[in-house]
């Protein structure tokens, strides 16, 4: 079976890093063409596209976000990391990991997701 | 303002068909097979319905289809049952800017 687990802090400063942890079982991060994605949604809000890596480790991340975020993945623990910097209370959202199957000529097809994390920012 | 847009509800009754539509440009959804659709019910993380404009993963109910005209995508619900009221998403990918896009939502409601 295939899942996938995001961890965390629930609570963060504005100003602080948040660093989210995503836990993948059933597969793994070297299959060839497989990629995981982070997403999130703000309260009451639509789905938004943060970052995906790859297998190859190819990395790409949204225009509007670029300059605060880092993806990375730890193959041999089953892992992807997403940091975020300088968050603010407009970045509370529920946070998403979503795998990418190889099946997929595309970058946005996630067939399997996370149950998400929610993060708050406050001070 | 999302990158994708699509109606903010539409409903329908039981046994009905619905279209949601999704609107993008040329450098999106116009320009590529990479059009995804997502079903998300409250406080639950979204489900893959459609990939690639109009391929279906396996599980997913044939009552839901999947087509492209220009740059506008659809996505149909035939024969709507109570447990397809929900929020619904489009996605693609994009040329410019990010590699992914969203749209705003769709809430469907079944009368």
């Amino acid at each position: 079976q295939v899942t996938l687990k995001e961890s965390g802090p629930v609570l963060v400063k504005p100003t602080e890093t948040l660093t989210l942890t995503c836990t993948v079982s059933g597969f793994s991060l070297s299959n060839a063409r497989m990629g995981v994605s982070w997403i999130r949604q703000p309260p009451g809000k639509a789905l938004e596209w943060l970052a995906h890596i790859f297998s190859n480790d190819e990395k790409s991340y949204s225009t509007s976000l670029k300059s605060r975020l880092t993806i990375s993945k730890d193959t041999s623990k089953s892992q992807v990391v997403l940091t975020m910097t300088n968050m603010d209370p407009v970045d509370t959202a529920t946070y998403y990991c979503a795998r990418i199957p190889a099946y997929s000529g595309s970058f946005n097809a996630f067939d399997i997701w996370g149950q998400g994390t929610m993060v708050t920012v406050s001070s | 303002q999302s990158a994708l847009t699509q109606p903010a509800s539409v409903s329908g009754s039981p046994g009905q068909s619905i279209t949601i539509s999704c609107t993008g440009t040329s450098s999106d959804v116009g320009g590529y097979n990479y059009v995804s659709w997502y079903q998300q019910h409250p406080g639950k993380a979204p489900k893959l319905m459609i990939y690639d404009v109009s391929n279906r993963p396996s599980g997913v109910s044939n009552r839901f289809s999947g087509s492209k005209s220009g740059n506008t995508a659809s996505l149909t619900i035939s024969g709507l049952q109570a447990e397809d009221e929900a929020d619904y998403y489009c996605s693609s990918y994009t040329s410019s800017s990010t590699s992914v896009v969203f749209g705003g939502g769709t809430k469907l409601t079944v009368l």
